[in-house]
């Protein structure tokens, strides 16, 4: 049962202090995504790559965080430095190639993260 | 743009119950759309999506949706609420004539409690 793996499940930092979060995608998918979720908010869109190339971070703020895919079987996002109002659960999503099809995104078990 | 609306944050149903979970939809072009449920510290899951054909899609545990494209709706529907659906459900919409991007917009959720 192939799975999205997102590490760690808890986090929490000072203000100020590097957070990073880790993602593993399903293999085989090509296209990942990068949401936070908080109550004000609801679930917000930050990033997403196809096929490793970043395609979209409109939604993420420039200034503290940062978003990669050193290779297919990991993406990362990183916050530098952390803020109180950055808390909030971070999901990772995966899917296969979208072209010609509504492909299914399948979601992580989520970050939640606590900045102090 | 495209957009997802779900009116109700909370609708509560009587176990054994039809239940109804609303979303309307606005996109340009053909839509994809999905409804995807969320349980408590867990990330989201995908129930149904409607791409093409049959108005009336039939998903996950027992679920189904109905397309309307004259009232641009996809309202999700169940014919005898378990008190294990209760969890945040989520419409979300593509737009097919976005070629290439994969990005999926999503509605505000909608908390589902079925009383015993």
């Amino acid at each position: 049962d192939a799975r999205v793996t997102q590490t760690p499940r808890h986090k929490v930092t000072e203000m100020g202090q590097e957070v990073t979060m880790r993602c593993q995608p399903i293999l085989g998918h090509n296209t990942v995504f990068w949401y936070r979720q908080t109550m004000m908010q609801g679930l917000e869109l930050l990033a997403y790559f196809r096929n490793r190339a970043p395609l979209d971070d409109s939604g993420m703020p420039k200034d503290r965080f940062s978003a990669e895919m050193p290779d297919a079987t990991l993406a990362t996002l990183k916050i530098q430095p952390s803020e109180p109002r950055d808390s909030a659960v971070y999901f990772c999503a995966s899917g296969p190639t979208l072209v010609g099809a509504g492909e299914t995104q399948y979601f992580g078990p989520g970050t939640r993260l606590l900045v102090l | 743009a495209q957009s997802v609306a779900q009116p109700e944050d909370q609708v509560n149903v009587a176990e054994g119950n039809p239940l109804t979970v609303k979303c309307t939809y606005s996109v340009s072009g053909n839509p994809y759309l999905f409804w995807y449920v969320q349980y408590p510290n867990r990330g989201l899951q995908f129930l149904l999506k409607y791409i093409t054909g049959d108005n009336l899609v039939k998903g996950s545990y027992g679920f189904e949706a109905e397309f309307n494209k004259s009232q641009t709706s996809f309202h999700l529907k169940k014919p005898s609420a378990l008190v294990s659906d209760s969890a945040l459900y989520f419409c979300a919409v593509r737009a097919l004539s976005n070629f290439g991007n994969e990005k999926l917009t999503f509605g505000t959720g909608t908390r589902l409690t079925i009383i015993p």
